[in-house]
């Protein structure tokens, strides 16, 4: 079946570093991606999304490219700050299903300042 | 609008012990899922409804799980008896017909003793 593959955590940063969280998917047909963002103590919150090949979802600094031929939706972020600690869903919705998102394990990440 | 909710936010209890969880959607809203994240791990769907109806519960452990959405709005999520494996979150997100991005709540922590 349909899976998300997230690189594992933590990962740690200095304020105003660049961060790069790898993602890959296994997918039938032609899905949508997504990255939702947990704060500690708060809900799954959607950060960017991107319905086809070649789109490009960006939010807040953040951006990700739907790349087909090698099956990646990789999350990256040109200055990270210090309230961008959380962690990072990446996920994937079935193609004419019922829009059920498959969740990665997730990637906490930590910026110190 | 009005986020969605879900309570309590916290509960404890011991193992064979049953417990409920309640969500309510954003206002119309027809589809609406139960997702279950154990720490450390991405969330798991354990139920989606289309308005009162159910339209995948294969990864619901129906021995012990049950969930009802009546008149298509508000639902509960039932866990009868209590497992130690059952300690997680339990997040409830809807979607609107036609859009492909889901609205999570904060979710109900369980920790079974």
């Amino acid at each position: 079946g349909d899976s998300v593959t997230q690189m594992e955590g933590p990962v740690t940063l200095s304020e105003e570093a660049f961060l790069t969280i790898n993602c890959t998917y296994t997918a039938t047909g032609y899905p949508s991606l997504f990255w939702y963002v947990q704060y500690p103590g708060e809900g799954l919150q959607l950060l960017l999304k991107a319905t086809k090949a070649d789109d490009k979802g960006s939010n807040k600094g953040f951006e990700a490219t739907y790349r087909k031929e090698t099956t990646s939706f990789h999350l990256e972020k040109g200055s990270v700050q210090v309230s961008d600690s959380a962690v990072y869903f990446c996920a994937l919705s079935e193609s004419g299903g019922y829009n059920k998102l498959i969740f990665g394990a997730g990637t906490r990440l930590a910026v110190h300042p | 609008e009005a986020g969605v909710a879900q309570s309590p936010r916290y509960k404890i209890i011991e193992k064979r012990q049953s417990v409920a969880f309640w969500c309510n959607p954003i206002s119309g809203h027809a589809t609406l899922y139960w997702y279950q994240q154990i720490l450390g791990q991405g969330p798991k769907l354990l139920i989606q409804f289309q308005n009162n109806g159910v339209v995948d519960d294969s990864q619901l452990p129906k021995d012990r799980f049950s969930a009802e959405r009546l008149k298509g709005v508000d639902s509960t999520l039932k866990i009868q008896p209590a497992k130690l494996e059952d300690s997680a979150v339990y997040l409830c997100a809807s979607r609107t017909t036609g859009a492909n991005v889901l609205t999570f709540g904060a979710g109900s922590r369980l920790t079974v003793l």
